[in-house]
């Protein structure tokens, strides 16, 4: 079945550090690709969306790029904040609408 | 515009007990979703509604739950009987058709369930 694998945290980083979480898929179409973020008590919220190949998701300094050759939607940003800390869910909506999460990693930022 | 409401926010029950998560979409949304997250599994789908009506539920762990939506502003997720195992933050989520937005999902804040 379709699936999304995301690397394992916990991440550390200083702040200002760049940022990488890698994320790929597998589905069979193609599915649309999603980025959220959840902050400490609360629910998932969107941070950032591709619908088509090639597509750059952008939002609050993170990008990810739809890339069908490699299947993957990696998470990036150039400079993080201490406030960035969350843990951070790759997904995919399919073709029958299904949405699939990744595990999820939680990011920490250092000052 | 509110967003999705779930109640209750926590419960603490015992094993064995009748356990009843609400949820409330948001208006116009014609997608419901439920999942479950812990920290061995992370967010798990469990079942999703299409106006109203039940199109996957193949991440049900078993018959001990249930899920219903009787109309397109209501979605309950019992669980009878409960079991520690269970414990968990249950997401609802809704969202509207992909062929009109990119679909993405709203989250309800979670119901926090602990059953001893």
């Amino acid at each position: 079945g379709d699936s999304v694998t995301q690397m394992e945290g916990p991440v550390t980083l200083s702040e200002e550090a760049f940022l990488t979480i890698n994320c790929t898929y597998t589905a069979t179409g193609y599915p649309s690709l999603f980025w959220y973020v959840q902050y400490p008590g609360e629910g998932l919220q969107l941070l950032l969306k591709a619908t088509k190949a090639d597509d750059k998701g952008s939002n609050k300094g993170f990008e990810a790029t739809y890339r069908k050759e490699t299947t993957s939607f990696h998470l990036e940003k150039g400079s993080v904040q201490v406030s960035d800390s969350a843990v951070y869910f790759c997904a995919l909506r399919n073709r029958d609408d299904k949405i699939i999460f990744g595990k999820g990693t939680r990011l920490h930022i250092l000052p | 515009d509110a967003g999705v409401i779930q109640s209750p926010r926590h419960e603490v029950t015992e094993m064995g007990q009748e356990v009843t998560l609400r949820c409330k979409p948001i208006s116009g949304h014609d997608y419901l979703f439920w999942y479950r997250q812990t920290m061995m599994r992370g967010l798990e789908l469990l079942i999703y509604f299409n106006n109203n009506v039940p199109i996957d539920d193949s991440g049900m762990p078993e018959d001990r739950f249930s899920a219903k939506m009787p109309n397109a502003s209501f979605s309950t997720l019992k669980i009878q009987p409960s079991e520690p195992r269970d414990s968990a933050v249950y997401f609802c989520a809704s969202s509207s058709s992909p062929g009109v937005t990119t679909g993405e999902l709203f989250f309800g804040e979670g119901s926090r369930l602990t059953v001893l």
